[in-house]
């Protein structure tokens, strides 16, 4: 069955410092996966898919299929980036289905 | 400039009375979902449409429904809402292809007393 591991509650870390968030997953097929972020009174909005490739806010991730990880890194924190992040994984055809992560509170003090 | 509404965002209700959320968006998405987030947990998927197509997960309790009467609306019923029920649902849409990203709505927090 499909899972998505993020072992960590919460990372706290100075402004400036690097910022590593773990997810590791686990899904017979193809994996598609990504990276959604809540803001405090936001709604939850994407951040990045691995498809794409990109940096977003200076975050980037990549898939490692053999290590089965997709982990969220950004060299320098800010703290506007003090947020709840879910990693994500796509699953169930064209249906675009996602089974969620249990969360990282990344906290980013001054 | 909202694109996936959710009305209300706080609801009460008591033990046993149905109650009915309700999810709108502006975006024409194909597919809208329904998800329920406990405190401290993941965002868990209930059901989905796509279009009219009714998809159920497997360990959805069946005191739980949703209607979808146009590509705009989308509602969730609970039919005896129990205290566990008590929780933030989420509605998104995605257009079912291409990217598959997902736009949610803001939660509407479900009291149960």
């Amino acid at each position: 069955a499909q899972r998505v591991t993020q072992p960590e509650k919460l990372l706290s870390v100075f402004k400036g410092a690097p910022v590593e968030l773990k997810c590791n997953y686990s899904y017979s097929g193809s994996p598609e996966l990504f990276w959604y972020v809540q803001y405090s009174r936001q709604r939850l909005q994407l951040l990045l898919r691995h498809i794409s490739r990109e940096s977003i806010k200076g975050f980037t991730a990549d898939l490692n299929k053999g290590e089965t990880s997709f982990h969220l890194k950004k060299p320098f924190a800010q703290e506007e980036d003090s947020a709840m992040y879910y990693c994500a994984l796509r699953f169930g055809g064209n249906t675009g289905k996602l089974i969620f992560g249990q969360g990282t509170t990344l906290q980013v003090k001054p | 400039d909202a694109m996936v509404i959710q009305n209300p965002r706080y609801q009460v209700t008591q033990f046993g009375k149905p109650v009915t959320l309700s999810c709108s968006q502006t975006l024409n998405h194909n597919v809208m979902y329904w998800y329920q987030q406990k405190s401290s947990q993941a965002p868990k998927l209930l059901f989905h449409y796509y279009d009219k197509d009714f998809n159920n997960e497997a360990d959805t309790p069946d005191n739980f429904q949703s209607r979808r009467p146009n590509t705009s609306f989308c509602f969730l019923d609970i039919r005896s809402p129990g205290l566990g029920d008590a929780a933030m649902y989420l509605c998104a849409t995605s257009r079912g292809s291409g990217t598959y990203e997902q736009y949610f709505g803001p939660g509407t927090r479900l009291t149960v007393t």
